[in-house]
């Protein structure tokens, strides 16, 4: 079946302007992830999503980006006033629960550089 | 602050060798260790995930080890080949839905 995908797979962008990132998880999967790799870094969190609502949004790193699943299916993370430390991959992932029993399958993710 | 190291963060090898990397994480508040392939433009690929002190776990020519009482875990490749080339994460669980992960190890292959 078709795995988690996101769009688009590369993104470049001014300081200062507005983007959304794109993720669709796998269908019928009610939890959704969000997490950003830095240069050097390993994936940190961002967002957690069960169903439509934000269940734990501690890993945004500030009121500049801002994330939703209005019909608890895609997800659109939007970052306001781009800035160049913003530049990283975005990735995605989604499991069938939430719980820790559940394996999260991640998409390709997007790169953002911002310049 | 909850730690996951990799090492080594990169390496080379030939065709044909076997190589093997480490992930450390903290000895307390283990639920999981997962294990991720990643190669260029694709998704991080699911390889094992890890539960229980002493675990092995194969997958055609990679093998993975658990040790959580004194927080390491290894994976193992037999036989290196060029398609094995990619950033191998893994990835802590306390038993929540945030994956702390690691900084990867970038494999090389070279023919």
């Amino acid at each position: 079946g078709a795995g988690v995908s996101q769009t688009p797979s590369n993104k470049v962008t001014e300081k200062g302007k507005y983007v959304e990132l794109r993720c669709d998880p796998i269908s019928g999967h009610t939890a959704l992830y969000w997490y950003r790799q830095s240069l050097g870094q390993g994936p940190e969190f961002l967002i957690y999503f069960q169903g439509t609502g934000a269940a734990d949004d501690s890993g945004l790193p500030n009121d500049r980006f801002f994330a939703v699943r209005p019909e608890g299916s895609v997800s659109t993370l939007k970052i306001q006033r781009t800035e160049r430390g913003d530049s990283a991959v975005y990735l995605c992932a989604s499991s069938s629960q939430g719980s820790p029993n559940y394996e999260q399958y991640f998409g390709p993710g997007t790169r953002l550089t911002v310049t | 602050i909850l730690n996951v190291e990799q090492s080594p963060q990169s390496l080379h090898v030939q065709e044909g060798d076997s190589t093997n990397f480490t992930c450390s994480f903290p000895s307390s508040n283990f639920y999981a260790l997962h294990w991720y392939r990643w190669e260029t433009a694709k998704s991080p690929e699911a390889l094992f995930v890890m539960t229980l002190n002493g675990d092995e776990k194969k997958k055609g020519r990679i093998s993975a080890t658990l040790n959580t009482k004194e927080g390491y875990s290894y994976l193992y490749i037999k036989g290196s080949q060029p398609e094995d080339s990619a950033t191998y994460l893994c990835a802590f669980s306390t038993g929540t839905y945030k994956y702390i992960f690691g900084t990867g190890t970038r494999l090389k292959v070279l023919a």
